[in-house]
């Protein structure tokens, strides 16, 4: 069974950091690119970042670029985000994902339950 | 704003058809970029059910089926059931943006 569970949300001071992980089970890890997708409370769902199978290549949104970094384990089956400099509007449910490619572009089939982020002094 | 416009709510009875629109530009779904749907109840995890437009995942009932039509796409609904009610995300790709991904705002379904 194919499982993704995120940890490492807390409250955190308006500039701070934290950072999230997510523990998969049930896949390889390895073979697979991996997202992190976020919801604020009351919005839809925004993509934040994503990392292909091995780190090679990654991607951030724009309004987490230079602030949030994604990495990956891949023999300890783990994916990270790093955050920093946080702001009221990075307050979000942030969910672990798994990508799948389609004929143009990507798509998950696989979704963490997520880990809230609340950005408050 | 989310660049896939989504009407907020949509209702429907049960064993009704509804359908939910996921409106986008020339720019994503217009250029020919897939869509994907996700349901989601809060408190769980999204879960996909409908991927490269028209294609239903092992598991996810027949009543699902996902169209696409110029710069629009749709997900469908049939027989209406309780377990139905969630909101319902579109996902695709921009060809203007940097994002991998990106999201309509979400409809609310509700079962009534």
């Amino acid at each position: 069974e194919v499982q993704l569970v995120e940890s490492g949300g807390s409250v955190v001071r308006p500039g701070g950091s934290l950072r999230l992980s997510c523990a998969v089970s049930g896949f390889t890890l390895g073979d697979y690119g991996m997202s992190w997708v976020r919801q604020a409370p009351g919005k839809g769902l925004e993509w934040v970042s994503g990392i292909n199978w091995n780190g090679a290549a990654t991607g951030y949104g724009d309004s987490v670029k230079g602030r949030f970094t994604i990495s990956r384990d891949n023999a300890k089956n783990s994916l990270s985000l790093e955050m920093n400099s946080l702001t009221a509007e990075d307050t979000a449910l942030y969910y672990c994902a798994r990508e799948r490619g389609s004929s143009s572009g990507y798509y998950i089939d696989y979704w963490g339950q997520g880990t809230l982020v609340t950005v408050s002094s | 704003q989310s660049v896939l416009t989504q009407p907020p709510s949509v209702s429907g009875a049960p064993g009704q058809r509804v359908t939910i629109s996921c409106t986008g530009s020339g720019s994503n779904i217009g250029a020919g970029y897939d869509v994907h749907w996700y349901q989601h109840v809060p408190g769980t995890a999204p879960k996909l059910v409908i991927f490269d437009t028209i294609n239903r995942p092992s598991g996810v009932p027949d009543r699902f089926s996902g169209s696409a039509s110029g710069t629009s796409a749709s997900l469908a609904i049939t027989g209406l059931q309780s377990e139905d009610e969630a909101e319902y995300f579109c996902q695709s790709f921009d060809s203007s943006l940097s994002a991998w991904m990106i999201f309509g705002g979400g409809t609310k379904l509700t079962v009534l």
